[in-house]
């Protein structure tokens, strides 16, 4: 079964609107990386969060990781139409990074 | 730099046939990374490559196969093709290590979209 696994499955919201995505995972990890998706194309990494961080922060992205209840969120703020994507969370099966899982994904679709 | 880039980016075969797919990674990047994505499973992890060396499989039965060559390039080949294996197989490539430290950031191809008939 999947790692990750995201909540809402889907997520509709104005322009200008923040937008929250859950997280949850299973087992013990290193970290945590959010991944984006557009329409059937190949992923794109947005930010990694260290098992020792409880929040980070990039641009619109904020990101936290609570290691107690296995879960992480993703907000984007003041959300625009090019955020509309699905939305990933993966967490890796080894300790290099290399091999991850991911789970189900939010999609997320921005309207003006 | 150039990203990482997939060939054929839009294949299809019949039940029964055999298909290989090449991914390119970043240069410098010497992990290559398969995934397999459908509407149903979602992501899932194939297999990973670190200087021609499989490091890492996932779940996937043994007609899915990959190597990694000297520069890096992978394919993957998938043997007596089935309908549930319509999928798109993405590649990422990773630095993976360097100056003693871990780099987790894997970087995607576009994908190659496989349909069988």
């Amino acid at each position: 079964s999947q790692q990750g696994e995201e909540d809402p499955q889907a997520l509709s919201i104005q322009e200008g609107e923040n937008a929250t995505m859950n997280c949850s995972y299973k087992t013990s990890i290193n970290n945590l990386q959010w991944y984006r998706q557009n329409s059937g194309r190949g992923l794109v990494h947005l930010i990694l969060i260290r098992s020792n961080e409880r929040e980070k922060h990039s641009g619109r992205l904020r990101v936290t990781l609570d290691t107690s209840k296995k879960s992480s969120s993703l907000l984007i703020t003041a959300s625009r139409a090019a955020d509309t994507a699905s939305y990933f969370c993966a967490t890796a099966l080894n300790q290099a990074g290399t091999a991850l899982i991911f789970g189900k994904g939010t999609t997320l679709s921005v309207s003006s | 730099k150039a990203g990482v880039t997939q060939t054929p980016r839009y294949l299809i075969k019949t039940r029964g046939q055999q298909v290989t797919l090449s991914c390119s990674p970043i240069s410098g990047h010497r992990s290559v990374s398969w995934y397999q994505q459908t509407p149903g499973q979602g992501l899932q992890f194939l297999f990973e490559y670190f200087s021609e060396t499989q490091r890492n499989k996932g779940n996937f039965p043994g007609r899915f196969s990959g190597r990694q060559f000297s520069n890096s390039r992978s394919e993957m080949n998938v043997s007596t093709l089935e309908l549930g294996d319509s999928a798109l197989y993405l590649c990422a490539s990773s630095l993976s290590w360097t100056s003693g430290r871990n780099i987790y950031e894997q970087y995607f191809g576009p994908g190659t979209r496989l349909t069988v008939t």
